[in-house]
C-alpha cells in the first residue's frame, strides 16, 4: 500500500542509452512532480504534472521528457543519456498546490557509465 | 518564494529536545512555513507546516515566532533515527514544487 512508487529502485546504463522511470502515486492527488538530487545532496525540482498539464520545465535538457498517462502516473524518460544525469530521481504528489503536503517516493539512484 | 537560512549542522543528545531553527525574514503574508527532513538515500518526510500559530502533531512541533520572520521546530524526545537532513521551506500557494536549501544535518548522538 506504498503512496508513492518508483521503479526501478536502481538503474545502471551506458551512456547515451535510452531509458525510463515508472511513478505511480495511490494517495489520489491533482499533481505530480520529478526531482534530482545530485552528488552534492541538492534537491532541484525538474517538473510537475497538474491535470495532464505541464506546469514546471525548470530549464532542464530536452532529453528528458515526463509523460503522464493518468492522473496517478508520471514516468521520466531520457534519451541519450550522459554522465552527468547520474544522480538520484524523486517522485512526488501533492494535492490543491500542496497546502498539506507533498508526499515523496523512495528514488530511483541512476549510474550512467 | 522567501529565502531560508538553517545552520549547516547540529548535534543533540539522544532522549533530549532537539530545537532546529531557521530565519526567513522576508517571508511575505500569505507564505506557510514547512518542514521536511530527508533521512539517509530515502525519499523527504514531511512533518509539519504552519502560517503564524504554533502547531504540534505526532512527530514535531513548530513555533513561529510573532513576526514570523524566524521559526524553530522542536522534536521532544529526538532518537538515533531522528538523524536527518532537515529542510525548512517558505511558499505560498500554487502547484509549483518546493524549493529546497541545504538544510541542516542532525545528528542524533547515543
Amino acid at each position: 500500500d506504498t503512496a508513492v512508487s518508483q521503479t526501478p529502485k536502481y538503474l545502471v546504463t551506458q551512456m547515451g542509452n535510452d531509458k525510463s522511470i515508472k511513478c505511480e502515486q495511490n494517495l489520489g492527488h491533482d499533481t505530480m512532480y520529478w526531482y534530482k538530487q545530485d552528488s552534492k545532496k541538492f534537491l532541484k525540482i525538474m517538473f510537475s504534472y497538474n491535470n495532464k498539464e505541464l506546469i514546471i520545465n525548470e530549464t532542464v535538457p530536452n532529453r528528458f521528457s515526463p509523460k503522464s498517462p493518468d492522473k496517478a502516473h508520471l514516468n521520466l524518460h531520457i534519451n541519450s543519456l550522459e554522465l552527468g544525469d547520474s544522480a538520484v530521481y524523486f517522485c512526488a504528489s501533492s494535492q490543491d498546490g500542496g497546502g498539506r503536503g507533498y508526499t515523496f517516493g523512495s528514488g530511483t539512484r541512476l549510474t550512467v557509465v | 518564494d522567501a529565502k531560508t537560512t538553517q545552520p549547516t549542522s547540529m548535534d543533540c543528545a539522544e532522549g533530549r529536545a532537539a530545537n532546529l531553527p531557521c530565519n526567513h525574514s522576508t517571508i511575505s503574508g500569505n507564505e506557510y512555513v514547512y518542514w521536511y527532513r530527508q533521512i539517509h538515500s530515502q525519499g523527504p518526510q514531511y512533518i509539519i507546516h504552519g502560517l503564524k500559530n504554533n502547531e504540534t502533531n505526532e512527530m514535531a512541533s513548530l513555533i513561529i515566532t510573532e513576526d514570523r520572520k524566524s521559526s524553530t521546530l522542536i522534536l521532544p524526545h529526538a532518537t538515533l533515527r531522528d538523524t536527518a537532513v532537515y529542510y525548512c521551506i517558505v511558499r505560498g500557494g500554487g502547484a509549483d514544487g518546493l524549493t529546497f536549501g541545504k538544510g541542516t544535518h542532525l545528528i542524533i548522538q547515543p
